[in-house]
């Protein structure tokens, strides 16, 4: 079975760095491009970049280069998504999400990962 | 610009029909879309993948009361005989080259 399994919630305060985590099992993770969408409380889903795991190009939606930087580490099939100075404008669910097709990266996510809230607060 | 419009609500009765709209920006009618379901409190599931000639194929154990349909640049998602837990959030979403991924505002369904 395909799946994707993210680190746990998290509470942090501003200025505060963080990196999460997204597990790929069941499939070959070096083979298939992994996003990151941002959910605020109460609305929509926000694609936020794409990594390839197998040479770790990423591609990064305009309004969120800079702000994030995503990762890999392909040896222990982990994608990750890190802040290096947290706002509480960050506070958001924060999922992951396989490409369906191996190797393209214009196509359609799935599966979906389980989601890391992460809170942002003094 | 490539944008998917989706209306923010849409309700219908336990065991109706309910037809839901994606709507693709002007010059992208030849798009393929995919759909998702978010139930309150869980993460998205892909349903389908929905094609400009209205062929879609289902990802795994998606039940048979979901289908898809296109007509020009509207994109639907039909769900028929309603449950209670088809009560979800409804996002499209689409990619193309240099732009990758977009979602839909996405439709938020009442079943009364």
């Amino acid at each position: 079975e395909v799946q994707l399994v993210q680190s746990g919630a998290e509470v942090k305060k501003p200025g505060e760095s963080l990196k999460i985590s997204c597990k790929g099992s069941g499939y070959s993770f070096t083979s298939y491009w992994i996003g990151w969408v941002r959910q605020m409380p109460g609305k929509g889903l926000e694609w936020m970049g794409i990594i390839y795991p197998g040479d770790s190009d990423t591609r990064y939606s305009p309004s969120f280069q800079g702000q994030v930087t995503i990762s890999a580490d392909k040896s222990i099939s982990t994608a990750y998504l890190q802040w290096s100075s947290l706002k509480a404008s960050d506070t958001a669910m924060y999922y992951c999400a396989r490409n369906s097709i191996a190797a393209r990266v214009h196509n359609w996510f799935d599966p979906w990962g389980q989601g890391t809230l992460v809170t942002v607060s003094s | 610009q490539l944008v998917l419009t989706q209306s923010p609500s849409a309700s219908a009765s336990l065991g109706a029909s309910v037809k839901l709209t994606c709507t693709l920006s002007s010059g992208h009618s030849s798009y393929a879309i995919a759909w998702h379901q978010q139930q309150p409190e869980k993460g998205p599931r892909y349903l389908m993948k929905l094609n400009s000639d209205g062929s879609h194929s289902k990802g795994d154990g998606i039940p048979d009361r979901f289908s898809g349909s296109s007509s020009g640049a509207e994109r639907y998602l039909t769900i028929s005989s309603l449950q209670s837990e088809d009560e979800a959030d409804y996002y499209c979403q689409t990619w193309g080259t240099g732009i990758y991924v977009v979602f839909g505002g996405g439709t938020k369904l009442t079943v009364l």
